[in-house]
């Protein structure tokens, strides 16, 4: 049971290239979330989902697209990334019924040059 | 607009005492909120939850308390170990508004052997 995972770790990109983070969870969660975590300002929702083939804009969607073919994977994609986007990415996933905890991977630390 | 407020980033506690982490939001809709606590390069972890129609929440050394009028958590460890040093994130979500989470910005505790 590896939980949450991410792919990949870190990366590097110049601005204006594109990318795309895979999320995979193992527990049959129907919720899946990504967010981005900058100094100072905590957690920030990008895009989330509450079941397969359905995906809802998070706080900061913009310039990002998400999309969830899968109920186990969900995956985040930079179309032509900016200096802005330079950030550390988790994704989570959940149960339908409380307790609404969410189980985090171990994120993505993506630099934008 | 930040509607999860943690006003002190950082909070040093000698071992053995008492470690008390607060939390302040905006929205009278949220009616559950959570504790997290991360550890540098990893993804956060849940602590502890509570929902609004309960003032109090315990499990083992950790308490959330809830003042619904103030719109105000707290965390509680007790007693504090080494082992707690890491940045602890609250959060809170409107269920009949949807499924996001809202996150402050983190302290960072630091426990003193």
């Amino acid at each position: 049971n590896a939980g949450v995972t991410q792919t990949p770790k870190f990366r590097v990109l110049k601005t204006g290239q594109s990318m795309t983070l895979l999320c995979a969870q193992d527990m049959n969660h129907e919720y899946m979330y990504w967010y981005r975590q900058d100094p100072g300002m905590g957690l920030r929702l990008i895009h989330y989902s509450v079941g397969e083939g359905t995906t809802a804009k998070g706080e900061v969607p913009d310039g990002y697209n998400v999309s969830r073919l899968k109920k186990q994977n969900f995956l985040l994609g930079l179309e032509s990334a900016a200096p802005s986007q330079t950030s550390v990415y988790f994704c989570a996933s959940r149960r339908s019924i409380e307790p609404y905890e969410q189980y985090f991977g171990p994120g993505t630390r993506l630099t934008v040059t | 607009d930040q509607q999860v407020k943690q006003n002190s980033p950082s909070l040093s506690v000698q071992e053995g005492r008492i470690s008390i982490l607060n939390c302040d939001y905006t929205n009278s809709m949220f009616d559950y909120f959570l504790w997290y606590k991360k550890y540098p390069a990893e993804g956060p972890t849940f602590l502890i939850s509570i929902s609004s129609i309960k003032d109090k929440n315990e499990d083992g050394r950790f308490t959330v308390f809830l003042n619904k009028s103030a719109k105000h958590l707290s965390l509680h460890i007790v007693p504090s170990q080494p082992g707690d040093s890491a940045v602890y994130f609250c959060a809170a979500s409107a269920s009949r508004t949807g499924n996001q989470f809202y996150f402050g910005t983190g302290t960072s505790l630091t426990v003193i052997p």
